[in-house]
């Protein structure tokens, strides 16, 4: 059973659009992060969260941790094809030594 | 400040033979962890070391062993390969241990053939 799970698996899109990805589990976190990666490198990570119903802009990236500290979302407006790429997920538990990834989001964004 | 550096980038190996994967973490941080990545499984979390000890450790048999150095460069090994093992594995550093925002290397391409 994945602790997180990411939703859509896959999501292609045309350059201009908006979309939103999700992370969810049946846990609570500590700290939730977003990881970008594109192929044949390692994941990058473009933020952060820690405060239940916090949310972070990066650009033209949201980013929301839900209330419960359960779940989160990422919404990126205008979509570019550099946007494309994995999206992951991974959250630390409180108590837990290291953070668990979800199986990610691949995003392609079509010219 | 350079980032997380692994070495080789890419590597090919017969079933059977053993594998030894480098790690530098950037400069200051010393907590190193392993990850595998295939297609299937996801990112899977290997080990952590932090201060030339092994912190946590992840479902992974006993093939797969890892060390750190006083300089907090790791070592991940894997023995008696299979074709399962093909994968890219990655390497984080990280200032603290259980410091949950990592700062991933390019990673190491292992095909088993």
């Amino acid at each position: 059973t994945q602790l997180l799970e990411q939703s859509p698996q896959f999501l292609s899109i045309q350059e201009g659009e908006n979309l939103t990805v999700y992370c969810n589990s049946s846990s609570v976190f500590s700290s939730l992060q977003w990881y970008r990666q594109e192929p044949g490198e390692g994941p990058v990570l473009l933020v952060t969260v820690v405060t239940g119903g916090e949310v972070k802009k990066l650009k033209r990236l949201t980013f929301q941790f839900g209330d419960a500290r359960k779940d989160s979302s990422l919404h990126i407006t205008a979509a570019q094809p550099g946007d494309t790429g994995l999206y992951l997920c991974a959250g630390a538990q409180t108590n837990a030594g290291k953070s668990t990834f979800g199986d990610g989001t691949t995003l392609t964004v079509k010219p | 400040k350079a980032g997380v550096t692994q070495t080789p980038r890419y590597l090919i190996k017969t079933r059977g033979q053993q594998v030894t994967l480098s790690c530098s973490p950037i400069s200051g941080h010393r907590s190193v962890s392993w990850y595998q990545q295939t297609p299937g499984q996801g990112l899977q979390f290997l080990f952590e070391y932090f201060s030339e000890t092994q912190r946590n450790k992840g479902n992974f048999p006993g093939r797969f062993s890892g060390r750190q150095f006083s300089n907090s460069r790791s070592e991940m090994n894997v023995s008696t390969l299979e074709l399962g093992d093909s994968a890219l594995y990655l390497c984080a550093s990280s200032f603290m241990s259980k410091n949950t925002e990592a700062f991933f290397g390019q990673g190491t391409r292992l095909t088993v053939v």
